[in-house]
Order: C-alpha cells, then sequence, then structure tokens
C-alpha cells in the first residue's frame, strides 16, 4: 500500500523567493515518485519524477526534488519564485513492483506567488 | 507533441441517467488510465486498462463503472446510472509502458450529477 502526504494545502511565497513544496510518501516496495502541476482549468503536468539512480531530480521550469529515502521525503524546490508558477503541486508516488500501474497522489499544494 | 484529448470538457446529466466520457490517448501508448478529483479532495485512481482488459481497478470502480476502447483510438469510460456523489473532475491517462515511464494526463471532463 502506498500513501502520500503534503505539507501545507496553501503556500505564499514572494516573486524571486524561494519555493518548497513538502511531500512525505509511505512505500512498501521502492517507490518510484512523481510531482505533477496543474494550472487552472488544465489537465496534470508532469514537472520531474524520481525512478532509481541520482537522488536529486531536476524538471521542467527550473523545478528540482530530492528523494530521500531515509526521511521518505521527495520535496520540491525552486530557487527563485515566478508568477507563472502559482498553480496546484501534486506529489504522486507509483510502486516499482512489476503490478503497479495506479498513481497515489496527495492532496495538493496550493502555491500562491506575491508580487 | 502528441497529448490525450478528452471530451467533453463539461458534462452535466441527471441522477440515474447513463454517461460516456470520452478520451483519446496517445498514440502509440499501450497503458490507459481514469482517475477522478471531486472537489476539494485528491485525485483517485479508478482504472487501468492494457491489452483490451482492465488490469488493476480500486473500490471506487464498481459495477456500475465500465471502461472501453472499442475502435483503437478511443478509450470510454461509462456511469450507468448516475448518482449524486459521481460529481467530480475525470481524467483520463496514457502511457507507453509502466513506471519508470510517466502517465499522460488529458485536460479533464468536469461531471455534474444534479
Amino acid at each position: 500500500a502506498q500513501s502520500v502526504t503534503q505539507l501545507g494545502s496553501h503556500v505564499s511565497v514572494s516573486e524571486g523567493a524561494l519555493v518548497l513544496l513538502r511531500c512525505n510518501y509511505s512505500s512498501s516496495v521502492p517507490p518510484y515518485l512523481f510531482w505533477y502541476v496543474q494550472y487552472p482549468n488544465q489537465g496534470l503536468q508532469l514537472l520531474l519524477k524520481y525512478t532509481t539512480g541520482a537522488t536529486l531530480v531536476k524538471g521542467i521550469n527550473g523545478f528540482e526534488a530530492e528523494f530521500k529515502k531515509s526521511e521518505t521525503s521527495f520535496h520540491l524546490t525552486k530557487p527563485s519564485a515566478h508568477m507563472s508558477d502559482a498553480a496546484e503541486y501534486f506529489c504522486a508516488v507509483e510502486g516499482s513492483s512489476g503490478s503497479a500501474r495506479q498513481l497515489t497522489f496527495g492532496s495538493g499544494t496550493q502555491l500562491t506567488v506575491l508580487p | 507533441e502528441p497529448e490525450v484529448t478528452q471530451t467533453p470538457s463539461h458534462q452535466v446529466t441527471q441522477m440515474g441517467q447513463e454517461v460516456i466520457l470520452r478520451c483519446v490517448p496517445i498514440s502509440n501508448h499501450l497503458y490507459f488510465y481514469w482517475y477522478r478529483q471531486i472537489l476539494g479532495q485528491k485525485v483517485e485512481f479508478l482504472v487501468s486498462f492494457y491489452n483490451n482488459e482492465i488490469s488493476e481497478k480500486s473500490e471506487i470502480f464498481d459495477d456500475q463503472f465500465s471502461v472501453e476502447r472499442p475502435d483503437g483510438s478511443n478509450f470510454t469510460l461509462k456511469i450507468r446510472s448516475t448518482k449524486l456523489e459521481d460529481s467530480a473532475m475525470y481524467f483520463c491517462a496514457s502511457s507507453p509502458g509502466l513506471a519508470p515511464y510517466e502517465q499522460y494526463f488529458g485536460p479533464g471532463t468536469r461531471l455534474t450529477v444534479t
């Protein structure tokens, strides 16, 4: 069984400030981890993913995330927020067992970027 | 860039009516999925489909739900007798293979049951 917890349903940052969105997961098998972004009235777009190998992964739009197995975390960061980053962000986990084909999502974090 | 499309974008139906939500996955993808998001809640997995059959389904996906790939391009979700609690955003997704391949999501269909 898998689960995802996103701390903070709403996060506000000033333009140019650091963005940190928190995600903790629980998985009975080695996880694959994903961050998706949802802009208003649009579908879910993949920002980045961790499968195996390097624990620091870089994604689109300057975002990155670090897989920390000891902390069961996969926090999303961006050094400098831009107004266009305002959106809802979802962390998701998929088990790496052969039959795993479903993503388990967190509740989402709404990011507001203040001018 | 290829994308998943869904129609309609918004569907309003009366309780007890049947609805069919349509999706066109990316053409060379092999795995297809439906998820739903009730307003203010998490995105939840409903069902995955591979090789013309259901490969996994969640507890939500009861006998009122069915999926079909009728013609090699469309992927549909049917709800036989809608309930008020079926009101949600329904997302279709497709992937070229299992993880670590990502799932590509469509823009969603907002279903409102009155």
